[in-house]
């Protein structure tokens, strides 16, 4: 298996624009997860799936933020408008059970 | 409420010395798993272990061994005769039985010079 898939790997956008970040988990697993990672706060939970169901999106910082799976081999996550503050490495991450597999993350900056 | 703490923030070592990384943690379920992750320079998180709540066996796994100790909420993992490659972040985390979301550690950043 190729293990979990992001796309891109790094997104360079203007405040104010729309960013949709991409993830394809590992065939066979029911949990998926949005991470983003900051000097300032770290390794953040954002949203959580299992079977394609959004079970916890306390994460989520805002309304400007939004996540969908719309079946059991694709996810994303959407800014809408970006913004500076948004500048991260967003990971996904996909389990069968408690461990968690991780992509490469998408590096994302705002200017 | 769950908290992971890692309070060394930087390890600098020589080549071929051994380096613990300290991880402490904080939860009221009696049943959770506590992980170990290293973030190289390259950006990835790579898995290296998983121990759940009720096994508390030491591990050894080549070089790295992590000692658990329930009786401190400790997981602490030592990477023996250390090497350049070992540079990298390493990441404690846990998480509960039900829900596998996990809260990680601030990160220790270990730098092994030739």
């Amino acid at each position: 298996d190729a293990g979990v898939i992001q796309s891109p790997r790094h997104e360079v956008t203007e405040m104010g624009q729309e960013v949709t970040l991409r993830c394809k988990p590992i065939s066979g697993h029911n949990s998926l997860f949005w991470y983003r990672q900051t000097m300032m706060r770290g390794l953040e939970l954002l949203i959580y799936f299992n079977n394609n169901v959004p079970i916890d999106d306390s994460g989520m910082p805002e309304d400007r933020f939004s996540a969908k799976m719309p079946n059991a081999s694709f996810s994303t996550l959407k800014i809408q408008p970006s913004e500076p503050r948004d500048s991260a490495v967003y990971f996904c991450a996909s389990s069968p059970g408690p461990e968690a597999f991780f992509g490469q993350g998408t590096r994302l900056t705002v200017v | 409420a769950q908290k992971v703490t890692q309070a060394q923030t930087e390890i600098s070592v020589v080549e071929k010395e051994d380096v613990t990384l300290d991880c402490v943690y904080e939860t009221r379920d009696t049943t959770y798993y506590l992980f170990w992750y290293k973030q190289p320079p390259s950006g990835e998180l790579v898995f290296l272990i998983r121990r759940n709540s009720f096994d508390e066996q030491n591990e050894i796994s080549g070089r790295y061994s992590w000692n658990f100790q329930k009786s401190t909420s400790s997981f602490n993992f030592t990477i023996t005769a250390s090497q350049v490659v070992d540079s990298a972040v390493y990441f404690c985390a846990l998480d509960r039985s039900n829900d596998y979301k996990l809260s990680f550690g601030a990160g220790t950043t270990v730098t092994v010079r030739a």
